[in-house]
This record gives C-alpha cells, sequence and structure tokens, in this order.
C-alpha cells in the first residue's frame, strides 16, 4: 500500500540545538499531520497542514516547533531551539483528504535530546 | 475532549485461540474510531474505521471491531489468531473538523504476542 517515509529513524542532538524531521508523504496526499509520543505513553496529535498553512495545533505544538512544505517537497517538523522534554518519537501522517479520512502513518523518528 | 482508554498494555494468546483487544473511547459528538496495528520498524497500519450504519465492522487479515454506543466501547475480535497478528494495537478517536484535517487521539496501545 501508500508508504510514508522519515529520515531519518533516529537522531542524537544536544540541548539548545535545531533539529529538522523530514517527512515524505504519499504523493497525491494533500493533508499532512505530527504525532508525539513519549516513551511509555500515549501518541498525541501535534499538528495538521493543508495547502501550505497550519490548520490545527494542539497545546504540545509550542513556540519552538514549525512545520511546513516548501514547493511539495519533504513536510519537515522542526525544533529550535530544542529541550529535553522533546525526546520522543516523532510520526509524520498523511491523508488523501480531510475529514475522517484514513491517515497512512510512517514509522517515526526516534529523537533523543542529551 | 477526546480520549482512548486500552486497558490491557500486553496481551499473550495461544496460535489458533480468540482474541479481544479492549477499547474505550470519549468523545463528546459522534465519533469515529479506527484501529491500527504497528509491526516492528514499520508505521502503523490501519485495520479498520466505523463511522456509522452496522456496529459490527470488518478488516483486513479477519479482524472485526463492534462499536457499542451505550458502553463507548469499540473493541477489537479475531476468532483465531496466527502468529504473524503479534504486534501492538492502536485503538483510536476522531472527529470530524470542517475545513481541516482529523485529529486522532490514540490510546497507550496492546502489545499482543502469539505464542505457539
Amino acid at each position: 500500500g501508500p508508504k510514508v517515509l522519515q529520515i531519518p529513524s533516529h537522531q542524537i542532538i544536544d540541548m539548545g540545538q535545531m533539529v529538522t524531521l523530514n517527512c515524505d508523504p504519499v504523493s497525491n496526499h494533500l493533508y499532512f499531520y505530527w504525532y508525539k509520543q513519549i516513551l511509555g505513553q500515549q501518541m498525541e496529535f501535534l499538528v495538521n497542514f493543508y495547502n501550505g498553512k497550519v490548520m490545527e495545533k494542539s497545546k504540545l505544538f509550542k513556540d519552538q516547533f514549525s512545520v511546513e512544505r516548501p514547493d511539495g517537497s519533504y513536510f519537515t517538523l522542526k525544533i529550535q531551539p530544542t529541550a529535553l522534554e522533546d525526546s520522543a518519537v516523532y510520526f509524520c501522517a498523511s491523508s488523501r483528504t480531510g475529514g475522517a479520512a484514513e491517515q497512512f502513518f510512517g514509522p517515526g523518528t526516534r529523537l533523543t535530546v542529551l | 475532549a477526546q480520549s482512548v482508554t486500552q486497558p490491557d498494555a500486553r496481551v499473550t494468546v495461544s496460535e489458533g485461540a480468540s482474541l479481544q483487544l479492549r477499547c474505550k473511547y470519549s468523545y463528546s459528538g459522534t465519533p469515529y474510531l479506527f484501529w491500527y496495528v504497528q509491526y516492528p520498524r514499520q508505521g502503523l497500519q490501519l485495520l479498520l474505521k466505523y463511522y456509522s450504519g452496522d456496529p459490527v465492522v470488518q478488516g483486513v487479515n479477519g479482524f472485526e471491531a463492534e462499536f457499542i454506543k451505550s458502553n463507548s466501547s469499540f473493541h477489537l475480535r479475531k476468532a483465531s489468531v496466527h502468529w504473524s497478528d503479534s504486534a501492538v494495537y492502536f485503538c483510536a478517536v476522531s472527529g470530524v473538523q470542517q475545513g481541516t484535517g482529523s485529529k486522532l487521539s490514540f490510546g497507550k496501545g496492546a502489545k499482543l504476542t502469539v505464542s505457539p
């Protein structure tokens, strides 16, 4: 079936540095999402994105977070600066339409902030 | 607010036995309910979804789930499990926001181990 790719699979950085997580969504999908899962906890919604704009974000989507998809390339999540509590697995997802359409998920990027 | 509770974090069943993974949700409006499965080093894959109509929905690989509104539940079932069903299973709920993508709320997941 359609696949979402995430690059890298694991990233280790020092607190205060900037990190960019990359997502290659399904090619004809228009809606994009990021979710965050801290070890042992539920996966939680961060943000969704459509037509170049953030449509909805949760309280976890701090000011240090930003998303973009320049020119139909990767859908990225940037954290600048990073904090220790940003350590988690970040999952990207995409869907062809909005509403309750099926979201296709990537395998996740494990971010470790030291 | 929307939330999902999966009370069984780890489940072990013998191959060929039946399976039920429990899910209870909280959502004030009309819920859209999903079960996803995650195999090691892969993304979540949709097993089945419920929007409306027949409360028993069929999914892939012989899985089914029943929506019971009075109990706010959406338990996943399979009549006979196979070793390849070993994975982590997530229940999720969403509402529909006009003009936006959906926002899934997940349970903590249930790790299923099928023993020979």
